[in-house]
């Protein structure tokens, strides 16, 4: 299976600031891989896909790039609504595997 | 717009076997396939395989085959996940997720989520 690695697992941020999430592939998965924002109780919400591909109504302060082994999310500009806990997801190869999560807080 | 709408939490005995609908709307039902998806408490997410609405087709993960079944009924656009053998570990948090139509077969829209405790 095809291992995914996140960092940092916990992040405390500003309002305003620019927040960057890492995400490490133990094997290329190209650019097969998706962004998606996890609230309590709530579904999963899809932010980015193909690896930088922005989906439909997600805010442009949301962005992604990378290829291969190595991702990041960015948000340009932190704002109260993005506390939640962001995971990335490779679907290059089943079984799907799943980054561990990042807890984005407001400082 | 699409809708993904699973069925209420559940509590099951070790060695039951539970059932959790997924209720669809806003899409054409057999045009994407439907991934199962779940998280126990504290641990990350863990996929369980996919069905094809189209025809019923499905693919398990291998940790999970033999002990769950994906079906469709496609009048009334619903997807269902079965798990028999119920341990204390399945306990957790079951999402359906559809898969996007398109050139990216990536989960574009998920589930709300269902609790499935598993207690003696």
């Amino acid at each position: 299976d095809i291992q995914m690695t996140q960092s940092p697992s916990t992040l405390s941020a500003s309002v305003g600031d620019r927040v960057t999430i890492t995400c490490r592939a133990s094997q290329s998965v190209s650019i097969w891989l998706t962004w998606f924002q996890h609230k309590p109780g709530k579904a999963p919400k899809v932010l980015i896909y193909k690896a930088s591909t922005l989906d439909n109504e997600v805010p442009s302060r949301f962005s992604g790039s990378g290829s291969g082994t190595e991702f990041t999310l960015t948000i340009s500009s932190l704002q109260p609504d993005d506390v939640a806990t962001y995971y990335c997801q490779q679907y290059q190869t089943y079984p799907w595997t799943f980054g561990q999560g990042t807890k984005v807080e407001i400082k | 717009q699409v809708q993904l709408v699973q069925s209420g939490a559940e509590v099951k005995k070790p060695g039951a076997s539970v059932k959790v609908s997924c209720k669809t709307s806003g899409y054409t039902f057999t045009g994407c396939y439907m991934h199962w998806v779940r998280q126990a408490p504290g641990q990350g997410l863990e996929w369980m395989g996919w069905i094809n609405p189209n025809g019923g087709g499905t693919f398990y993960a291998q940790k999970f085959q033999g002990r769950v079944t994906m079906t469709r009924d496609t009048s009334i656009t619903t997807t269902f996940m079965e798990l028999s053998g119920l341990t204390f570990d399945d306990t957790a948090v079951y999402y359906c997720a559809k898969e996007r139509w398109g050139s990216s077969p990536d989960p574009d829209y998920w589930g709300q989520g269902t609790l499935v405790t598993v207690s003696s």
